[in-house]
């Protein structure tokens, strides 16, 4: 069974920093293919693709966002790691983490998501 | 950065009806690079479709996507009560991957 669970402060304050951390099992990070993204969605709105890193470690960020962005994972705890610099409320949203699979020239999107956790900016 | 504009915004039927969702896109999608999701109320997305027209593991087949370019449609041939939910796609081949803003789809 593949899941993906988020964890990290629900509160931060303005300007601070927020670190969120995926914890996944079922799969590796060292399989060729794979990837972990983090896509975050505030209260009664769209989703919004953050960050992804790859199994060999290559690394994307939404433009918008990727000075304010670091996405690292640790392999040995199965985890990644996504964290926001200089937070504002309009970050205030559930983030959600997902895996996103590769498979002999299929693209799968994520396929799987994780329950997703709450951070508020206040 | 590729827009999404997902129509319409709301979908009002009963059970046992068709739904059909249309996906817009502000400039070409690679079909190969198109997904749609459902998200009931306090849950996470769920991959429906890949590939714009494959269905992802365990998803019934009456849900099917079509389409290409820049006109991408879901389809769900008879809506179930578990279907009524807000669905949307996604396109990851050009960044930064774009989601469009929803189709709520609710009961009638």
């Amino acid at each position: 069974q593949i899941t993906l669970k988020e964890s990290g402060p629900t509160l931060v304050k303005p300007t601070q920093t927020v670190t969120l951390t995926c914890t996944f099992s079922g799969f590796s990070l060292t399989t060729n293919g794979v990837g972990v993204g983090w896509i975050r969605q505030p209260p009664g709105k769209a989703l919004e693709w953050l960050a992804v890193i790859y199994w060999d470690d290559d690394k994307r960020y939404n433009p918008s966002l990727k000075s304010r962005l670091t996405i690292t994972k640790d392999t040995s705890k199965n985890q990644v790691v996504l964290t926001l610099t200089n937070l504002d409320p309009v970050d205030t949203a559930t983030y959600y983490c997902a895996r996103r699979r590769i498979d002999s020239g299929t693209y799968y999107g994520f396929d799987i998501w994780g329950q997703g956790t709450m951070v508020t900016v206040s | 950065e590729i827009v999404l504009t997902q129509s319409p915004g709301t979908l009002s039927l009963s059970p046992g009806e068709r739904a059909t969702l249309s996906c817009r896109a502000s400039q070409s999608v690679t079909s190969t690079y198109l997904g749609w999701y459902q998200q009931k109320p306090g849950q996470a997305p769920r991959l429906l479709i890949y590939g714009a027209s494959s269905r992802a593991t365990g998803i019934p087949d009456r849900f099917s996507g079509s389409g290409s370019g820049t006109d991408f449609t879901l389809s769900i041939s008879r809506l179930e009560p578990e279907d009524f939910a807000v669905y949307y796609c996604q396109q990851y081949g050009t960044s930064p991957w774009t989601f469009g803003q929803g189709t709520k789809v609710e009961i009638k």
